[in-house]
């Protein structure tokens, strides 16, 4: 089955260290994503990748680091300059073209105290 | 200002009635995709509909159908015959100007409405 996976789906961390989030997808998508969820809020872009080896700055950025070095995977970092990391965490993945749908992974959610 | 407007934090409905969710969005760009997208409690974002700029139609799909009103800038998304597992968060999303090349896939996310379907 062609799907987007994520793992863990549950994370804790102690503040001050870095975490790396997996994101694999075999959808064969060139684009991939990284979005933010805080409670009762919609999603925030955090960075997003068009093809293997580059990737762009979404709205919040800072405090987040990503690489695609390789088509099927995605992962993001949470360094100890994010200040506020604890939330809900979703990748997506699309075809590259304007009207193509993002499919979503499960999520992992992130608890840092 | 907001580019997506959810103005229903939550919505009630009965079983097998019809619902319609509420979605505003505000772009200069003459080009535009709109997307509606259901995250059941689970947290997994499910794609149910998209609508382009240059539609002529309402987009439909199954019990989905978008109401696109291109000059009040409104996508309001109906959904049919509600069911109980059509209870779930529902968030409008907007992406802007056209795919060329160096294009932009961002997608611009509402706050979400919270829609549950009472038996």
């Amino acid at each position: 089955d062609g799907g987007i996976t994520q793992s863990p789906k549950y994370l804790f961390r102690k503040e001050g260290q870095n975490v790396t989030l997996s994101c694999e997808q075999n959808l064969n998508h060139d684009a991939m994503y990284w979005y933010r969820q805080d409670p009762g809020q919609g999603l925030r872009l955090i960075y997003y990748s068009q093809i293997v080896n580059d990737f762009q700055k979404g709205d919040i950025a800072e405090g987040y680091s990503v690489s695609r070095e390789k088509k099927e995977s995605f992962p993001l970092t949470v360094t100890s300059a994010q200040k506020n990391p604890t939330a809900f965490y979703l990748c997506a993945s699309s075809l590259r073209g304007f009207a193509y749908e993002q499919y979503f992974g499960p999520g992992t959610r992130l608890t840092v105290t | 200002a907001q580019k997506i407007t959810q103005t229903q934090p939550g919505m009630f409905v009965q079983e097998k009635e019809a619902v319609t969710l509420d979605c505003t969005y505000d772009t200069s760009d003459p080009s535009y995709g709109l997307f509606w997208y259901k995250q059941p409690s689970s947290g997994e974002m499910i794609f149910l509909i998209y609508q382009g700029s240059y539609d002529q139609q309402n987009a439909t799909e199954g019990r989905y159908s978008l109401n696109f009103q291109k000059a009040r800038k409104s996508a309001n998304l109906v959904i049919s015959a509600s069911q109980l597992g059509d209870s779930a968060m529902y968030f409008c999303a907007m992406r802007e100007g056209e795919d060329s090349g160096g294009s932009n896939y961002k997608l611009t996310f509402g706050k979400g409405t919270l829609l549950t379907v009472n038996p």
